[in-house]
C-alpha cells in the first residue's frame, strides 16, 4: 500500500510570502502529525490531529503557522508571511491507535524542504 | 524541549564493525523508539521497546533499556555502508499516549 506522501518535495519562496504544504497520510490512519526539522537538529513537534478531536496545536511556533485536516485525511500546513528562520524540512507522519490505547511507530513522509530567501 | 539526547553526536566506523549509540531521557516513559533517517528526509521506524522490557532484538539491531538510569542503547552489529544514516531515539512519555519527543540524533558513517 502507499505510504505517507507530501508535496511539494521542495519549495523556495521569498520572505513575506505565504506557503502551503500538503500531507496525504496512510489510508485508515486516524492520527496525523507535523514536525519541523532544522539543519542538523532533531524533530520539533508542531501539531497533532486525531479523528474528530480538537488538534493539539501546542507546538506551533507562532500565529503565522496553522494547519487543517479535512475529512480526517489530507492535511495542509500553512505558513503566512514566511521568515528566513522558517527554512527547514517539514515532515508529516501518520499512525494508528493500538489496542493498548497508545501509539506505536509513526510512518513518515519524505518531507518538504522549505527555503525562504 | 528535547527529551532524548543521543550520544555520540557523530560516529564513524568501518564496515563489519559494530556501532553503539546511546540515548538518555528525563521523564518516565511508556516506550522508547529508534528511527533512522537517510539524507535528511523521512524517518523510518526501526524498533520499539516498552518500559517494562530490558532488551529487544530485530535482525542486526539490539536495543537495551535501563529505566533506572533513563537510558537506552542501540547496537548495530556487522555494520554495512548502507547503514550510514542519522539515528534518532524518541520517547512516548508517561503522561501522553501520542506525543513522541525526539532527540537530536547520532550521525553514523560506515566506511566501505
Amino acid at each position: 500500500g502507499a505510504g505517507v506522501s507530501q508535496s511539494p518535495s521542495n519549495k523556495v519562496t521569498e520572505k513575506g510570502k505565504d506557503v502551503e504544504l500538503r500531507c496525504d497520510p496512510i489510508s485508515g490512519h486516524t492520527a496525523l502529525y507535523w514536525y519541523r526539522q532544522s539543519l542538523g537538529q532533531g524533530l520539533e513537534f508542531l501539531i497533532y490531529f486525531q479523528g474528530n478531536s480538537a488538534p493539539d496545536k501546542s507546538g506551533l511556533p507562532s500565529d503565522r503557522f496553522s494547519a487543517e485536516r479535512t475529512g480526517g485525511s489530507v492535511s495542509t500546513l500553512t505558513i503566512q508571511r514566511t521568515q528566513q528562520e522558517d527554512s527547514a524540512v517539514y515532515l508529516c507522519a501518520s499512525t494508528q491507535l493500538k489496542g493498548t490505547g497508545r501509539y506505536n511507530e509513526q510512518f513518515f513522509g519524505p518531507g518538504t524542504r522549505l527555503t525562504v530567501l | 524541549s528535547q527529551q532524548g539526547e543521543e550520544d555520540p553526536q557523530a560516529l564513524s566506523i568501518q564496515e563489519g564493525e559494530n556501532a553503539t549509540m546511546n540515548c538518555s531521557y528525563k521523564t518516565s516513559i511508556n516506550n522508547l523508539q529508534w528511527y533512522r533517517q537517510n539524507s535528511g528526509r523521512g524517518l523510518v521506524h526501526l524498533i520499539l521497546i516498552r518500559s517494562n522490557e530490558r532488551e529487544k532484538h530485530s535482525g542486526r539491531l539490539r536495543v537495551t533499556l535501563d529505566t533506572s538510569k533513563k537510558s537506552s542503547s542501540l547496537l548495530i552489529t556487522a555494520s554495512r555502508a548502507a547503514d550510514t544514516a542519522s539515528y534518532f531515539c524518541a520517547t512516548l512519555s508517561g503522561g501522553s499516549n501520542y506525543k513522541l519527543t525526539f532527540g537530536k540524533g547520532t550521525l553514523l558513517t560506515v566506511n566501505p
